[in-house]
Formats: C-alpha cells, structure tokens, sequence
C-alpha cells in the first residue's frame, strides 16, 4: 500500500468524449506525477504538477489537462478521446519538489477504454 | 530526445542462476529509478540511483549506475520464483521522466 488512490478503478468511454481521471496522493506529497501505460509498454510521463503548478510535461497533446488541489488530489483531463488513449492511468505522488526526489508513490490506476 | 533501452526484453531463468538486466539511456540524467510491476499492478519502487558509481542492494537484486557510459544495471542472484515480474528502469532529466519498455523476468523452478 503506497497511500495514493486512484478513481474509477474502470472505465469505458466512446470515441469523441471526454473523461476526467482522480487521484488523492499521500498527505505532504506535493508532487504528483501522471503516466499513461498501453498493454505491453512502459509507463509514458504526461505530466507533473507541484504546488498546484504544471512544471513538467511530456509529449502529450493539449487535450490532455490536468489539476493539482490544496488537499493533495489531483484530476486528469482527456479531451476529444481516440482509440489509442486506451491505457492503464497511472499517477505518482512524490514529496519533493518535481522529480528530483528519492521515491514516487503510485497509486493502483485507471484502466481507460475507448470504444 | 532522450532514448532508453532495456535488454533483454524477456528474460527466463531457472531458480538459482543468476542474470543481469542493461538499461541504457542517450542523454545525460539526473537520476535513474528501477521499478518492479507485477502483471495486473501498479509500479513498486526498487532503487534510485543518484550519482556516478551508485550502487544499491535489497535482497537479491543490486542495481548500478555508470553515469559515462550512461548505463545501469540490474543484477539478480540466485533467482526465486517471486522475482517474477516486469522491471522497467526510468530516467530523470529535466522536468521529464522517461521509462525503458521493461524487462519480463520468468523464474522458473
């Protein structure tokens, strides 16, 4: 148990749509970490956020969003879904600042399904 | 654009022997991670590695950083069959964190 939870555990959109992807990292963690894992690959940084802040980004597209709140959650948007967003979402909470840190916490995931 | 490469992809080793596991990477890092996912799971953190010459052990793995040849390694001594799983490393560069494709590890008895 790392202490961060993801939320829904499932879930089944269409093509077009959007979804919005939850995760409630470790209390004192002020970094979380967002990842997009397809069946087979390793895990592809979205992006981070520290202190309610984007301080670094993949190479994702602007669709894809995301927020950090005071109370240590975080949301992931994805806009305009396609097929090949299809993955496991996983985020990773950390309690320094950005990546330089001795460990990420990850939470369990989203599996996400476009149809 | 910041490269990395794990080899072998899949690994299947009997119970007992022992095995390294390479992770290159292209560009100069700030730090590398080694993380062990178990089919179904989430990412278990293993090693962070932080300065040329790292070296760290837990149990039967020991992982290793040469920052000039931009090349860790994960070595496995006497395999058992719990170390069955997928290990992936990952580099830290600037604001990035870039994952290798994972080595598949089968121990088999």
């Amino acid at each position: 148990e790392t202490g961060v939870t993801q939320s829904p555990t499932h879930l089944i959109k269409t093509r077009g749509q959007q979804v919005t992807l939850r995760c409630s990292s470790q209390s004192g963690h002020n970094t979380v970490s967002w990842y997009q894992q397809a069946l087979g690959q390793g895990p592809q940084f979205i992006f981070q956020y520290y202190r309610e802040e984007e301080n670094g980004r993949g190479n994702f597209p602007p669709r894809f969003s995301g927020l950090q709140f005071p109370n240590y959650s975080s949301e992931l948007n994805v806009n305009a879904l396609e097929l090949d967003d299809s993955a496991l979402y996983l985020c990773a909470s950390s309690p320094g600042q950005g990546l330089m840190t001795d460990t990420q916490y990850f939470g369990p995931g989203t599996r996400l399904t476009v149809l | 654009e910041l490269k990395v490469e794990q080899n072998p992809l899949f690994l299947s080793m009997q119970e007992g022997k022992n095995y390294t596991i390479y992770c290159n990477y292209s560009t100069t890092s700030d730090r590398l991670y080694w993380y062990r996912q178990d089919p179904g799971k989430s990412l278990e953190s293993l090693f962070v590695l932080l300065s040329n010459g790292a070296v760290k052990q837990e149990g039967r793995l020991m992982a290793s950083l040469d920052t000039k040849a931009r090349l860790s390694t994960l070595h496995i001594t006497a395999a058992v069959h719990d170390l069955s799983a997928t290990y992936f490393c990952a580099v830290v560069t600037t604001g990035k964190s870039t994952f290798g494709d994972g080595t598949t590890l089968t121990v088999k008895p």
